[in-house]
């Protein structure tokens, strides 16, 4: 079973409007979690990484969130850009090399 | 000056055949990893390096074999290649907590 959950697993939204993706994990122990961006065709690039200490984190138009007590994690996206459609990726750090994928969220922004 | 380089990054070959991917990185870190992403996007770790060492197998077949001649390099060579092996491969190369991934080889096996 997947250690790192993802959802929805899709989701459309209009340009200009926000979302919220979640990520839930039972990686143990913990060292940090990383929202990925990947662009179709393209590989992941890094957008946040959030240790145990750390409950929220921002680039730019996107804001992770972290609850280290629930493994819950969020990533929201403001005033969505076509630019922003892509999948979402959530891995989670075990440290010693270890890490968890979550299978991804794919974000459609329409005009 | 790209980061993290694959070359190639389309592999269209038949059933049976040998192949190589290789991955580049300047970015002077220690650590490179290879991933397979199937047709469902879910990422999995195939192997990690770390010094030309290596230090994580995620029980891939033994028909996958890795190869660091360097730091900057981590090559994936795949004997006997099977449908099933069709999958984007992408190299990684990781400093402190951070990931840095190549752009990705797409590999069709007919």
């Amino acid at each position: 079973k997947n250690q790192v959950e993802q959802s929805p697993q899709s989701l459309i939204i209009l340009e200009g409007k926000n979302c919220t993706l979640q990520c839930n994990y039972t990686v143990s122990p913990f060292s940090n979690l990383r929202w990925y961006k990947q662009d179709t065709g393209r590989g992941p690039v890094s957008l946040t990484i959030m240790t145990f200490s750390e409950n929220t984190k921002s680039n730019g138009r996107y804001t992770a969130t972290l609850d280290a007590d629930t493994k819950q994690s969020s990533l929201h996206i403001t005033a969505s850009q076509l630019s922003d459609s892509a999948s979402y990726i959530c891995v989670v750090s075990a440290g010693d090399y270890k890490l968890s994928f979550g299978a991804g969220t794919t974000v459609t922004v329409r005009a | 000056d790209t980061a993290v380089s694959q070359t190639p990054k389309y592999l269209v070959t038949q059933m049976g055949n040998d192949k190589s991917i290789k991955c580049e990185q300047n970015l002077g870190h220690d650590t490179m990893y290879w991933y397979k992403q199937d047709s469902k996007k879910f990422l999995k770790i195939m192997f990690s390096y770390n010094n030309k060492e290596l230090i994580i197998n995620e029980t891939v077949p033994n028909r996958f074999s890795p190869k660091s001649p360097d730091k900057a390099h981590l090559n994936l060579h795949i004997n006997s290649l099977e449908l099933g092996d069709s999958a984007v491969y992408f190299c990684a190369s990781v400093g402190g907590a951070e990931q840095f991934f190549g752009p990705g080889t797409r590999l069709t096996v007919l």
